[in-house]
């Protein structure tokens, strides 16, 4: 069973309106949680995390939120460029057991931003 | 300033043919990690490398699969006796340190197609 859900495979957005990216997590062991980025034949780029204690982390345009009690992270971007158009994965990590450090990927939501 | 680069970008394999994938991390790195992604999937965990020492590998899939790491920086990824079920994206990342919270920096992949 997947342990990181992201639910919508495809999001698009008009240039200059909020992209919002989501997911969901089953296992409440997980302390980390981060969100990476892939443009179509390279490797995923790190874009922003946050740790379990914090409920929200910003970096510019990019806003990361955490609700643990629901178990879901999401990815807020104001506003949408262009450039921003690519596959966004969450990631999570655990800070127990031989799985420390791994990193636990969902499937992926590709973002279009139109302009 | 090298990123993580891997080499082939592109491999195709007769079914039962063995294949080798590299990893060069960045100069520094103690951790090195590899993944698999599957088309339309997230990347999965095939196994870890501190230095020279291979720690973690409970995601490599059977044992058709092997790595190593002989001096602690250049990485081999061995595919023997290839199926079409080993056809993905295999990705290498490489950190300072195997720590949640630890950036962990991709590669571009290897694109392993078995015919």
């Amino acid at each position: 069973d997947q342990q990181v859900k992201q639910n919508s495979p495809s999001l698009s957005v008009q240039e200059g309106r909020i992209s919002i990216l989501n997911c969901d997590y089953t296992n409440s062991m997980f302390d980390y949680f981060l969100w990476y980025k892939k443009y179509p034949a390279e490797g995923p780029t790190f874009l922003i995390s946050i740790s379990s204690i914090k409920d929200k982390n910003e970096d510019g345009r990019f806003t990361v939120f955490l609700n643990k009690s629901a178990k879901h992270l999401s990815l807020h971007i104001v506003p949408s460029q262009p450039g921003d158009s690519a596959v966004y994965f969450c990631a999570l990590q655990t800070n127990y057991g031989g799985s420390q450090g791994n990193l636990i990927f969902g499937k992926g939501t590709k973002l279009s931003v139109k302009p | 300033g090298a990123g993580v680069s891997q080499s082939p970008r592109y491999k195709v394999a007769k079914r039962g043919q063995d294949v080798a994938l590299r990893c060069d991390p960045i100069s520094g790195h103690v951790s090195l990690f590899w993944y698999q992604q599957a088309l339309g999937q997230g990347p999965e965990f095939l196994t870890y490398f501190q230095n020279e020492a291979q720690l973690d590998k409970s995601g490599l899939p059977s044992d058709r699969f092997f790595a190593e790491r002989p001096e602690g920086s250049v990485s081999t990824l061995k595919i023997q006796r290839t199926q079409q079920e080993d056809s993905a994206v295999y990705l290498c990342a490489s950190s300072l340190a195997r720590l949640f919270g630890e950036t962990q920096y991709f590669g571009p992949g290897t694109r392993l197609l078995v015919l």
